[in-house]
């Protein structure tokens, strides 16, 4: 149980243009789900914090009209990045957390996106 | 000072040793203590959790809590070249957020 999937797991792109990840939860409903980005040897620095129906909330420095996150779902959180650009190249990992007051997170296998 | 110090390592063990990850962190207010393994290009996961101090055992795992000191450990017992990965902390004062160590690299060598 609690399976988290991430889709597509990687994914080049050309400069300027917009690339959407999406993180799913398989076995269980999310309430809250969270956008992580890891670079090579460093921690999970956290991006932003959706809940469904709601509107992300963005950590400090993160652009929101850049990374645009959308919760549509129990099951599924969507992270866009818009107009990349190479120092967007990253893995950025995603994570779930069932049901209000549980303080588990559940992390998908991670997207490695690459912007030339 | 980062909420979460975690040494990054490199650890290097043969195989059979036992392996102690630690990490200290700042604030009072983390009530719940996680540590997840992560394999290279793969998602963080979850191997155990602890609520307060304490300890909690899980086959060869032990995790370790003393929130007076502010301490938190992971015991690897036999370890195994399959255990070779990076081993993240994570703490959270509950709501969900967590917050993570710059994990540890280990290595484990037959």
């Amino acid at each position: 149980g609690a399976v988290v999937s991430q889709h597509p797991s990687w994914v080049i792109c050309k400069s300027g243009t917009s690339v959407k990840i999406e993180c799913r939860s398989l076995d269980f409903q999310a309430t809250t789900m969270f956008w992580y980005r890891q670079f090579p040897k460093q921690s999970l620095m956290l991006m932003a914090t959706s809940n469904e129906g709601s509107k992300a909330t963005y950590e400090q420095g993160v652009e929101k009209d850049k990374f645009l996150i959308n919760h549509a779902s129990l099951t599924l959180s969507t992270l866009t990045v818009t107009s990349a650009h190479p120092e967007d190249s990253s893995f950025y990992i995603c994570s779930a957390k069932q049901l209000a007051g549980l303080y588990e997170q559940y992390f998908g296998p991670g997207t490695r996106l690459t912007v030339t | 000072q980062k909420e979460v110090e975690q040494d990054p390592g490199p650890l290097s063990v043969p195989e059979g040793a036992i392996v102690s990850l630690n990490c200290t962190y700042s604030n009072s207010a983390f009530q719940y203590f996680m540590w997840y393994r992560q394999y290279s290009r793969k998602g963080p996961e979850l191997l155990m959790y602890t609520y307060s101090s304490g300890n909690k055992e899980d086959g060869r795992f032990t995790a370790q809590v003393d929130k007076s000191s502010k301490y938190i450990s992971l015991f690897i017992r036999d370890s195994q070249p399959s255990d070779s990965a990076t081993y993240l902390c994570a703490m959270s004062p509950g709501g969900g957020r967590l917050y993570f160590g710059r994990g540890t690299q280990l290595t484990v060598w037959p």
